[in-house]
C-alpha cells in the first residue's frame, strides 16, 4: 500500500526553528510536496522536491532523501501566523497525489 | 486568493439526497482535482480531470461522480448521501496536470449531511 507518516502535532515558540518530518512508502515516486493549511482554510502550496537535497524558500526549507524515503520541512524564525497544519504529499506512479494526515504546528509567544 | 472558485461554500442536506458541487479552475489551468477532507483527517484524493477527460482516480465512491465541461469548470456529484459524507470538499487546479506542478486549491465546500 501507499502511506505517509508525519507527527500529529509539534509545538514551538516564536523565533524558534522547527522541523516536520515525513516518511513515505509508495509504489513509484515523482516528488514530495508540502502544503500549509490554516484552520478553516484551503491548503496552499509551500514547496516541492523531486531530487535529493535542500530547497530553500525564504523562512521555509524542504529536504528530500529518496534513498531513505524521507523528507522534512524546516521552518525558521517562527511567527504566530505559522500556526497551522502542514501536510506532506507524494506523487506515486498512479499519478495520484497522496497526502499525509498532517502535522498541527502550534507557535506560542 | 488562489483564483480557484467553488460553490456553494456551505451545504446542509439530508441522508439519501443528492448534491452537486461546482468548481471553476484558475484561468488557463486545464486540470482539476477533487479532494475530500473529513474532520481532523488529511486530504483524500478523489479524482482528476484534464481538459475534459478523466486522468486519475483515487478513493472515490461509486455514489460519487464528476465531470469537467468544455469551459473547464468541473462538478462533483454526490448521491445517496450518508452521514459519513459530511466533510470539506476541495477542488484544486493546475496548468497541465503534470506531476511536478503546484496545485492551487479553492476555498472548499463544507457539506453537512443530517
Amino acid at each position: 500500500g501507499q502511506s505517509l507518516e508525519q507527527p500529529s502535532e509539534v509545538t514551538a515558540v516564536e523565533g524558534a526553528i522547527v522541523q516536520i518530518n515525513c516518511t513515505y512508502q509508495t509504489s513509484g515516486f515523482y516528488g514530495l510536496s508540502w502544503y500549509q493549511q490554516h484552520d478553516g482554510g484551503a491548503p496552499t502550496f509551500l514547496s516541492y522536491n523531486a531530487l535529493d537535497g535542500l530547497e530553500e524558500t525564504g523562512r521555509f526549507s524542504s529536504f528530500l532523501s529518496r534513498s531513505d524515503s524521507y523528507g522534512y520541512l524546516l521552518l525558521q524564525e517562527l511567527q504566530m501566523k505559522d500556526s497551522a497544519s502542514y501536510f506532506c504529499a507524494v506523487r506515486g506512479d498512479t499519478d495520484k497525489l497522496i497526502f499525509g494526515t498532517g502535522t498541527r504546528l502550534q507557535v506560542f509567544p | 486568493d488562489s483564483g480557484v472558485t467553488q460553490t456553494p461554500k456551505h451545504l446542509i442536506t439530508a441522508t439519501g439526497q443528492r448534491v452537486t458541487l461546482r468548481c471553476s479552475p484558475r484561468s488557463g489551468d486545464l486540470s482539476v482535482y477533487w479532494y475530500q477532507q473529513s474532520l481532523d483527517q488529511g486530504l483524500q484524493f478523489l479524482i482528476q480531470y484534464y481538459n475534459g477527460e478523466e486522468r486519475a482516480k483515487g478513493n472515490i465512491l461509486e455514489r460519487f461522480s464528476a465531470q469537467q465541461f468544455p469551459d473547464l469548470h468541473s462538478e462533483l456529484n454526490l448521491s445517496s448521501l450518508e452521514l459519513g459524507d459530511s466533510a470539506l470538499y476541495f477542488c484544486a487546479s493546475s496548468p497541465r496536470g503534470q506531476l511536478q506542478e503546484t496545485q492551487y486549491f479553492g476555498p472548499g465546500t463544507r457539506l453537512l449531511v443530517l
